[in-house]
């Protein structure tokens, strides 16, 4: 079983929807949590961290649930520029270079 | 202000061949990293360096060493490549630990035949 696992998709969807993607981790050491965006062929940029409590950084929310392993991003109003791979990062923070990452999850947003 | 700056961007090597991918950066980070990106799949750890000076193993080092030749430098060897090794390389820096952002370089492409 991978340690961060997403569902790679593809999500289709028109303009304007909802979307919401969900990672879910295995090590439960893990402590600090991202999701970065990638464009094709492009390298990782952050998108936002993900806090306990949950944040929201204008059309985009990210919550976590530690008693269930997972973390979820929600994108709202979706725009065309929304395409891209999403990438669900996990942390082991007592181990200062492990970084595991998803494999992602690929939206595409159509007009 | 580059960031992290990756050369060379595209590499094709032929089996056995040595290479090294250089890595730069600018924004006085402690930490550097070297990611791999095989096709359709996320970024793993091949190598990092929590500071100037240390180096440690990630989750896929065979086959790969690596320098950390001052603060902004973290140079990425083949001594011989194979074509398993055919992939996106990132390197990455954050300010300390991943629990900061990481920045990463446009990449490099390496094909190995």
């Amino acid at each position: 079983r991978k340690e961060v696992e997403q569902d790679p998709g593809p999500f289709n969807v028109p303009e304007g929807a909802t979307v919401a993607f969900n990672c879910t981790y295995s090590n439960s050491a893990s402590q600090s949590f991202f999701w970065y965006r990638q464009d094709c062929r492009k390298e990782p940029k952050l998108l936002m961290s993900v806090y306990s409590s949950g944040n929201e950084d204008g059309r985009f929310t990210a919550q976590l649930n530690r008693a269930s392993q997972y973390i979820s991003l929600l994108i709202r109003d979706s725009k065309l520029s929304d395409s891209a791979t999403y990438l669900c990062v996990v942390n082991d923070d007592t181990n200062a270079g492990k970084s595991t990452f998803g494999d992602g999850t690929t939206l595409t947003v159509k007009p | 202000n580059a960031g992290v700056t990756q050369t060379p961007k595209f590499q094709v090597l032929k089996t056995g061949q040595s290479m090294t991918l250089q890595c730069a950066q600018d924004m006085n980070h402690n930490s550097m990293y070297w990611y791999r990106q095989d096709p359709g799949m996320g970024l793993r750890l091949i190598y990092y360096s929590a500071s100037e000076g240390t180096t440690d193993k990630g989750e896929v080092p065979n086959g790969y060493n690596v320098s950390r030749l001052n603060k902004r430098e973290f140079s990425l060897r083949l001594e011989s490549a194979a074509p398993s090794q055919t992939s996106v390389y990132f390197c990455a820096s954050s300010l300390r630990t991943t629990k900061e952002t990481q920045y990463f370089g446009p990449g490099t492409r390496l094909l190995v035949l």
